[in-house]
């Protein structure tokens, strides 16, 4: 059983341009939760999505932008890349409606950008 | 969600035993106490999680006295591969929104 799969593993983008980053649930799983980890702090969170809509969203302006797909895997966009957007970026999923907050996250993808 | 202290950093050596604290005086009554470890550069994975008084997996023990507004992680006889940052975080069961502190570094020596 695949856990938490993300892609890509690296990435270094230009300022100004935009990503995408990728994320496929662990099986059984229907939330996925997007978080930004800078070095050294831990995760802040950034959107969820459940049912293919945003259901929260943290302190992130609308340059960060999600999607979820059908089979639960989901997209995080970043338009106008700065320099601050350079992290870790982590993709977590979870199963909502049971009760169980255990979320699994995955390695994540460490953008740069310069 | 209720906000949570810990401690930036602790060493310990390995067969130790080691205590984590973390305070969350504004606790509600449908929070849980969650503990994630993360290594570097990667995500980081569930350690365990209660809401009264003591919880033990295989991996390590939570406490929590009757007022709440504390827990303490405790891993058994630690090794080298033990030395990871450990995240307390305090929020309502089914709870999806995991707000992260800044953790406590422990790092374990031979």
């Amino acid at each position: 059983d695949a856990g938490v799969t993300q892609s890509p593993t690296h990435l270094i983008k230009t300022r100004g341009q935009q990503v995408t980053l990728r994320c496929s649930p662990k099986s059984g799983h229907d939330t996925v939760s997007w978080y930004q980890q800078a070095l050294g702090q831990g995760p802040q969170f950034i959107f969820q999505y459940y049912e293919e809509e945003e259901r929260q969203r943290g302190n992130f302006p609308d340059r960060f932008s999600g999607h979820q797909f059908p089979n639960y895997s989901s997209e995080l966009n970043v338009n106008a890349l700065l320099l601050g957007d350079s992290a870790l970026y982590l993709c977590a999923s979870s199963a909502k409606g049971w009760g169980n907050t255990e979320a699994f996250f995955g390695q994540g993808t460490r953008l740069t950008v310069v | 969600l209720a906000k949570t202290t810990q401690p930036i950093s602790m060493d310990s050596y390995e067969g130790q035993e080691v205590n984590i604290t973390c305070s969350h005086n504004n606790i509600a009554t449908n929070d849980y106490i969650t503990w994630y470890q993360q290594f570097p550069s990667q995500g980081p994975r569930f350690i365990i999680q209660g809401y009264k008084t003591k919880v033990t997996n295989e991996v390590a023990s939570l406490f929590i006295p009757a007022d709440r507004k504390s827990s303490t992680l405790s891993l058994p006889r630690v090794s080298l591969s033990d030395t990871a940052v450990y995240y307390c975080l305090v929020g309502e069961e089914g709870f999806q929104k995991l707000v992260f502190g800044t953790g406590t570094r422990l790092l374990v020596s031979p």
